[in-house]
């Protein structure tokens, strides 16, 4: 597609549950990254995907949150359990390789655990 | 590790007034520079980058920025503000052998008053 999409924008959910949140890239970019950003500050990284492969999860703040990209295109964040510590914007980008190229960044995923 | 801080939280400005939004990293080894903007309810869009080179970068909607390895600084400046430019400025910085995976500052949020 022309930009990162990103579904849902807005998911309000209550502790405890499992969410699912997609991201469809820039058609032909190998590199998909995850970023959380919560109220007040910058995005940070959570997970990058080289291919189909998570080259670098390091990011992930515990063993509830999972992602995927199973084809190579679209990937989905995974999250376990919902805590509200967990509500924020959850940002995709993907760029055409893992070197010098900029990150072109979705709307986000705005997260809301009540 | 790399650290981004962004000097000033917010700026509030008058419209054709000169800005600068400050900007000082810490890292061991060499890095790669972004400004980027986020518009309310919309995604980061790059401003601009500086990857090796000239010092001084110039970027898109009239901003640029320049590069200061002794004093680690990378401060974005506009010589004439528009009511358009109101939005929130993150800075960031990422090393070269994966230039996507970026440490953020916390943002600065310009306000162009008329």
């Amino acid at each position: 597609g022309a930009g990162v999409s990103q579904t849902p924008s807005n998911k309000v959910t209550e502790k405890g549950k499992y969410v699912e949140l997609r991201c469809d890239p820039i058609s032909g970019h190998t590199a998909l990254y995850w970023y959380r950003q919560s109220l007040g500050q910058g995005p940070e990284f959570l997970i990058y995907f080289q291919g189909t492969g998570a080259a670098d999860d390091s990011g992930l703040p515990n063993d509830r949150f999972f992602a995927v990209r199973p084809e190579g295109s679209v990937s989905t964040l995974k999250i376990q359990r919902t805590e509200r510590g967990d509500s924020a914007v959850y940002l995709c980008a993907s760029s055409s390789s893992s070197g010098a190229n900029v990150l072109t960044f979705g709307a986000g995923s705005r997260l809301t655990v009540l | 590790a790399q650290s981004v801080t962004q000097l000033d939280s917010q700026v509030p400005v008058f419209e054709e007034a000169p800005v600068e939004l400050r900007c000082n990293y810490s890292s061991s080894v060499s890095v790669y520079l972004f400004w980027y903007v986020q518009y309310p309810n919309q995604g980061l869009q790059l401003l601009l980058k500086y990857l090796s080179g000239s010092t001084l970068v110039k970027g898109i909607n009239g901003f640029e920025a320049e590069f200061n390895k002794s004093q680690t600084s990378f401060h974005l400046r506009k010589p004439s503000v528009h009511i358009s430019d109101t939005a929130e400025y993150f800075c960031a910085v990422s090393r070269g052998t994966n230039a996507g995976k970026s440490t953020f500052g916390d943002g600065t949020t310009l306000t162009v008053k008329p």
